[in-house]
């Protein structure tokens, strides 16, 4: 089967950096991809890597190795707003699989 | 960017009656739809798979004739929770992807459905 870890929960103080990891287990997978959510509201697309390394989108990077079934999203310059719940997920070829989440909390 | 709706927000109804919740994608074709169920502060459970004009794919422990999807066209899908419990009660999100393996990886999102079920 197919499975993902992450830790429940995060906390960082504002203006830091913080890494949110993620292991996964699969027969195949095409990519690794990253959604956040903020309580209340819908999940929106964060970033995706589909090869091996870094993918660098503004504040946020995201990196993958499958070799080591392992992921992590990069969050820098932490704000307040970024206080909300981050996703990992298995993009399979018909659908995406997601981990239990990782709330992340920030202080000021 | 790509926009996807869903309606209503948020529903009560009376344990025993049935839901329709809406999804539509705005301004792309949707070749397939996700249904989702979120408990509070819990993961994106999928429910079911639809792709227009077919049946949709359920996922194993999801009971067919309790939600049931229908995927009319490529902008529209809709679920219905028929004869709904409290245990009903949940966050239902939908969301889209489109034509293009460009698209593959990337889910279009509706801002979800509170269904409250007394």
């Amino acid at each position: 089967g197919q499975s993902l870890e992450q830790p429940s929960e995060v906390t960082a103080v504002e203006g830091a950096i913080v890494q949110i990891n993620c292991t996964y287990q699969t027969s195949g997978f095409y990519g690794l991809s990253w959604y956040q959510q903020h309580d209340g509201g819908a999940p929106t697309f964060l970033s995706y890597n589909a090869l091996d390394g870094l993918e660098e989108t503004g504040r946020f990077s995201s990196f993958l190795s499958r070799s080591d079934s392992y992921g992590y999203l990069l969050l820098q310059e932490l704000q307040m707003k970024d206080s909300a719940s981050y996703f990992c997920g298995l993009v399979t070829h018909d659908k995406i699989i997601f981990g239990k989440g990782t709330r992340l909390h920030i202080l000021p | 960017g790509a926009v996807v709706s869903q309606h209503p927000s948020r529903v009560i109804c009376k344990s025993g009656t049935s839901v329709k919740i809406e999804c539509r994608s705005l301004d792309f074709q949707a070749t397939t739809m996700f249904w989702y169920r979120q408990f509070p502060k819990q993961s994106l459970m999928l429910m079911a798979t639809s792709n227009e004009g077919s049946k949709a794919t359920y996922e194993q422990g999801v009971e067919k004739d309790k939600f049931l999807i229908n995927h009319a066209s490529l902008t529209l899908s809709t679920l219905t929770v028929t004869s709904a419990h409290p245990e009903d009660s949940s966050f239902y999100i939908c969301s889209a992807r489109g034509f293009g393996g460009l698209t593959l990886y990337e889910q279009y999102f509706g801002p979800g459905t509170r269904l409250t079920v007394t």
